[in-house]
């Protein structure tokens, strides 16, 4: 069984442009989340998506946004990057969202 | 709010000791609590979860973790660590509205290093 897959796994952007990234969840599974983390803020939470809709959605800014397809794969998106935006992007599945997440290698991003 | 505390930044243990990783927790209700592990440059292993039933959950790669109310706590115990268990562990407290429990929060994680 294929895991969670993330693309691209390195990225490198400049200051003001906006970034894509994708989530393939695990067969079968209709929830995806997505978590940030940086060495000063840890692991934050960004949003959590069940069978297309939004059902979750952490403290972030307006630049932050995502969304989910009908085949479960979602996409985040940011606009407008900053310097503090570089991180590393996880996204997780589950099949319902109740019991425990299966994450992804994560996207590695740079904004310079 | 709803936290969770790891109070030790950086442990080092020997080949062949034993480990416990402290976790504290803040939350209102009943928790979903969670150890993940994550090697360098990869996402999260979940290595156990507790949500009811038996306090003491057994997880994978010989981990177990102790659920204690009173205490607010859900340590992580290994009886006998390997160098290749060496990498940086979180826990993490289920928490979201409606039933869902897709927002963890995560501790700020403990790294692990192993001496030979």
């Amino acid at each position: 069984k294929a895991g969670v897959t993330q693309t691209p796994r390195y990225l490198i952007k400049t200051r003001g442009q906006q970034v894509t990234l994708s989530c393939s969840p695990i067969s079968g599974h209709r929830s995806v989340s997505w978590y940030q983390q940086t060495p000063g803020q840890g692991l934050q939470f960004l949003f959590e998506y069940f069978s297309e809709t939004q059902r979750n959605k952490g403290n972030f800014p307006g630049r932050f946004s995502g969304r989910q397809f009908s085949n479960s794969r979602s996409e985040m998106n940011v606009s407008t990057l900053e310097l503090g935006d570089s991180a590393l992007y996880l996204c997780a599945s589950s099949s319902d969202g109740t019991y425990g997440y299966t994450f992804g290698s994560g996207t590695r991003l740079t904004v310079v | 709010a709803q936290s969770v505390t790891q109070p030790d930044i950086h442990i080092t243990v020997s080949e062949g000791a034993s480990l416990e990783l402290r976790c504290n927790y803040s939350y209102g209700a009943t928790p979903y609590l969670f150890w993940y592990v994550q090697s360098p440059g990869q996402g999260l292993q979940l290595l156990l979860k507790y949500f009811s039933g038996d306090t003491l959950v057994q997880g994978i790669k010989g981990f177990e973790a102790e659920f204690k109310r009173s205490q607010s706590s859900f340590n992580l115990r290994k009886p006998s660590v390997h160098w290749s268990d060496a990498a940086e562990y979180f826990c993490a407290v289920g928490s979201g509205g409606g039933g869902s429990q897709g927002n963890l929060i995560f501790g700020k994680g403990t790294k692990l290093s192993v001496k030979p």
